[in-house]
């Protein structure tokens, strides 16, 4: 089946970086986009980043521009995002999303924590 | 960036009775590409959020067909014919037309 496992959040101090994976399984993974989805602490959802299905785009939220990267490895099915100068801010469940348009499968998130 | 709105931000509903919700946008959702790329998302307490409906009213499948979607150009409803006690939770919209793709700030539902 579908299976999107996210892996990497911890806490962090404010101005270091982290990198989150993403492993997928249960399909085929170069024929998708994929996003990363975060949710700070009892609020809602808010788009990150995308990544083509080829690599040959990547687009980010004004918030995250400049300080991440989504990135992806087609031999290992997986994507990435590294986060440097990582902010309070920045503190949230990170969602590993497939699907360029549909958002239609989602992990169950990896936990950063960014203290000052 | 889209603005997207939603109403109401928190809905108690009755078991068996109907619910509508509703999603706006601050321009057309219209894609260059002739599709609206406007979702709606379930987030159940504690689980991460899972695809209902894409492109207005394309229900996913395994969503029981009593939610549905309607709208166009800026305005969007959701409406579940008849609300099940496994319907709390909050439900969002997000469009994937223009970058940013943006959320919908969600509809918490619950039962009265």
């Amino acid at each position: 089946q579908v299976q999107l496992v996210e892996s990497g959040g911890g806490v962090v101090q404010s101005g270091r970086s982290l990198r989150l994976s993403c492993a997928t399984s249960g399909f085929t993974f170069s024929i998708y986009g994929f996003h990363w989805v975060r949710q700070a602490p009892g609020k809602g959802l808010e788009w990150v980043a995308l990544i083509w299905y080829d690599g040959s785009y990547t687009y980010y939220s004004d918030s995250v521009k400049g300080r991440f990267t989504i990135s992806r490895d087609t031999s290992k099915n997986t994507v990435f995002l590294q986060m440097n100068s990582l902010r309070v801010e920045d503190t949230a469940v990170y969602f590993c999303v497939r699907d360029t348009y549909k958002f239609n499968a989602w992990g169950q998130g990896t936990t950063v924590i960014v203290s000052s | 960036d889209v603005v997207m709105t939603q109403t109401p931000l928190s809905s108690p509903v009755t078991l068996g009775q109907p619910a509508s919700f509703s999603c706006r946008s601050s321009q057309s959702l219209v894609h260059s590409d002739g599709n609206t790329y406007l979702s709606w998302l379930q987030q159940r307490p504690g689980q991460p959020p899972k695809l209902l409906i894409n492109k207005i009213s394309d229900r996913v499948s395994g969503v029981p067909d009593r939610f549905s979607g309607s709208g166009a150009g800026t305005d969007f409803t959701l409406r579940i014919s008849r609300v099940e006690a496994e319907d709390v939770g909050v439900y969002y919209c997000v469009q994937a037309t223009h970058f940013p793709f943006t959320f919908g700030p969600g509809t918490m539902v619950d039962i009265k």
